[in-house]
């Protein structure tokens, strides 16, 4: 199993509500990533895991909150978000973020805040 | 600082060549990575660079001078399907990812 997966594709939320992307891979990758890309830019880092561990958080603002149940599976929880964040969400893994290290995107969710 | 610089558009004609260059600057350097990503999809891994030369895969081969910051992505034999934007990363001493704005390149019958 080559791939990552991210679910939702698309979602649609108010600056009230709360959510959570979810992303699983079962490459035995030691190391996870959220970006976020706005169209015709490059994915920005948001926040990087290397064993299950936060070890990159790239001056995000706190109404993003990322979390690592397991070595598997990484979530971004969402709250009080605000229409500049409409965006697409990628989460990529790699094998322990060190050297060599190509990473393996998922498909991404599409983010649009209202 | 830290900086990528590649061409923003390039148009190519199908069956034809095409190379794209990319300029980098980051703090430390681990390595070279070109990426594909087609409109509203996620990028996919082509290639990596951390010794200069060139590496040939199929269709693409990529090439890097550390002495000179340079990189580019050659395309052989271009199909429709090769319009993408085309991304060049350099991996900094963290290993982190420094991404340039993407190449997005057109092909023509």
């Amino acid at each position: 199993d080559t791939e990552v997966t991210q679910t939702p594709k698309h979602l649609v939320m108010g600056m009230t509500n709360k959510k959570s992307l979810k992303c699983e891979q079962h490459m035995g990758h030691r190391a996870m990533y959220w970006y976020k890309q706005k169209a015709k830019k490059p994915p920005e880092l948001m926040f990087v895991y290397s064993y299950e561990k936060l070890s990159i958080n790239e001056s995000v603002p706190s109404r993003f909150s990322p979390e690592c149940p397991n070595s598997s599976l990484l979530n971004l929880h969402l709250h009080a978000l605000q229409p500049e964040d409409s965006a697409l969400y990628l989460c990529a893994s790699s094998q322990d973020g060190g050297v060599y290290n190509e990473q393996f995107f998922g498909p991404g969710t599409r983010l649009t805040v209202l | 600082g830290q900086n990528i610089d590649q061409p923003t558009e390039m148009t190519a004609t199908e069956g034809a060549i095409v190379q794209i260059n990319c300029t980098y600057q980051t703090s430390g350097f681990n390595g070279l990575f070109w990426y594909q990503q087609h409109a509203g999809e996620a990028p996919t891994f082509l290639s990596y660079n951390v010794l200069d030369g060139l590496e040939e895969k199929g269709r693409f081969s990529s090439f890097l001078s550390r002495s000179k910051g340079y990189s580019y992505l050659l395309l052989k034999e271009l199909q429709m399907k090769d319009s993408a934007s085309y991304l060049c990363a350099g991996a900094d001493s963290n290993y982190q990812l420094i991404w340039g704005a993407g190449t997005k390149l057109i092909i023509k019958p």
